[in-house]
């Protein structure tokens, strides 16, 4: 079955240095990734669209210059958490469609779980 | 904008009893799919059963099926003969368009406990 590979599942760094997530599509290509994240007990909530070769859609209150998305490949889209601080931290999931399947649902990764201290 | 609701923050059930979680929806759309899916200590989110809006028929996945209220916009989840493995978060979801893009919406989850 189709796997998406996040890398990597946990990171504990210092406030205010930048953290990079990556997502990988292991086995399909991938025209768009989406990232989630998730606080302590509480629902996933959809960061921002990525779409391969082009500029990420954000949703409504995430900040661009603070959640920087990549999505380079049809393979990879990274995320880089800037200037990070303790508020930051949380559990972020990315997840994949596959381009070849469509009406098929998104594939999940395993998550990261980042925390800043 | 679309809303899921879950109204069962917790619940539990006897090993190999059945189980059945709520869920309802807001959306003023006719097409769309909705979702069930666990996610365990280890955070995984895994796919339990999708649901196709135009499909009037249930979707079942060996112990698990829904039972679908499109009118009621319902969408709940019975687990039959529960096993101790069934045990963790499962979320409801809603996916549709917008705008060109695919958008899913979570619930807020319920936490089932299976009890030996």
């Amino acid at each position: 079955g189709a796997v998406v590979s996040q890398h990597p599942s946990w990171v504990i760094c210092k406030s205010g240095t930048s953290v990079k997530i990556e997502c990988r599509s292991l086995d399909f290509q991938a025209t768009t990734m989406f990232w989630y994240r998730q606080f302590p007990k509480q629902s996933l909530m959809l960061m921002a669209t990525s779409n391969e070769g082009s500029k990420a859609t954000y949703e409504q209150g995430v900040e661009k210059d603070k959640f920087l998305i990549n999505h380079a490949s049809l393979t990879l889209s990274t995320l880089t958490v800037t200037s990070a601080h303790p508020e930051d931290s949380s559990f972020y999931i990315c997840s994949a469609r596959d381009r070849s399947t469509e009406n098929q649902p998104q594939h999940f990764g395993d998550g990261t779980r980042l925390s800043i201290l | 904008a679309q809303t899921v609701t879950q109204s069962q923050p917790e619940m539990s059930v006897q090993e190999a009893e059945t189980v059945t979680l709520s869920c309802t929806y807001d959306t003023s759309e006719s097409d769309y799919y909705l979702f069930w899916y666990k996610q365990p200590p280890s955070r995984q989110m895994i796919l339990v059963i999708r649901q196709e809006a135009y499909k009037q028929q249930n979707a079942t996945e060996n112990r698990f099926s829904v039972n679908f209220q499109k009118a009621a916009k319902s969408f709940s989840l019975k687990i039959s003969d529960s096993q101790l493995g069934d045990a963790a978060m499962y979320f409801c979801a809603y996916s549709t368009w917008e705008e060109g893009s695919e958008k899913l919406v979570f619930g807020k989850g319920t936490k089932l406990t299976v009890n030996p």
